[in-house]
């Protein structure tokens, strides 16, 4: 099976500015992840989507991040303005249901300048 | 609010040397746990998980984990460690008194010298 896919694998911004991020999760698929994994720590979730609605987004930091799946399929993530912290890897996964194990994307390699 | 302990940081081993990795969470209830390894340059991949049932789980490659309840623990193990098996290791759990979501341990860098 084809697995999860994001674009882009890099990203370099200017603090201040604005990036998204686009995930397609898995066929079938009815939970997607996003998590940040600054370098030396373990992933954190950001926010959990069931189909198209939001489960836990309690660590997203609302004043600069957001994220939509809105037709339950492919999501995307946007941090604006970013920051100097926001530096991480922003990892997409998806599952079948909540607790079932998951499948991870790539990632998206962000450096803020 | 729940949290998710590994031991070590670090991990060097020889060939052939025995691994244990612990991992060690801060809730009680139905949890759900998971082992996942990250080789250099790859994503994150599934190693083994713990539901339900029999505590000593087997997953790929070898490895092994115990899940013991009385001391929220779910330690990783492989007999004998081969080069390749250099990674990065990371422990989830899910706890259902918690909802859904899943915290993810700090990792353990595991160097396994030829």
């Amino acid at each position: 099976e084809a697995g999860v896919a994001q674009s882009p694998r890099y990203k370099i911004i200017e603090k201040r500015q604005s990036v998204a991020f686009w995930c397609n999760p898995i066929s079938g698929h009815a939970t997607l992840y996003w998590y940040q994994q600054i370098l030396g720590q373990g992933p954190k979730l950001l926010i959990q989507f069931q189909n198209n609605g939001v489960v836990d987004d309690s660590q997203l930091p609302k004043d600069r991040f957001s994220a939509e799946r809105l037709k339950g399929v492919d999501s995307t993530l946007k941090i604006q303005p970013a920051k100097l912290e926001d530096s991480a890897v922003y990892l997409c996964a998806s599952s079948l249901q909540g607790n079932q194990p998951q499948h991870f994307g790539d990632g998206t390699r962000l450096s803020i300048l | 609010a729940q949290s998710v302990s590994q031991h070590n940081h670090h991990v060097i081993l020889s060939e052939a040397a025995s691994l244990e990795l612990g991992c060690n969470y801060s809730y009680g209830g139905t949890v759900n746990l998971f082992w996942y390894v990250q080789y250099p340059g790859q994503h994150l991949q599934l190693l083994l998980k713990y539901f339900s049932g029999d505590p000593l789980v087997k997953g790929i490659k070898g490895f092994e984990a115990e899940f013991i309840k009385s001391k929220f623990s779910f330690n990783l193990r492989k007999p004998s460690v081969q080069w390749s098996d250099t990674a990065e290791y990371f422990c989830a759990v899910n706890a259902e008194n918690y909802g859904q979501n899943f915290v993810f341990g700090p990792g353990t860098r595991l160097s396994v010298l030829p």
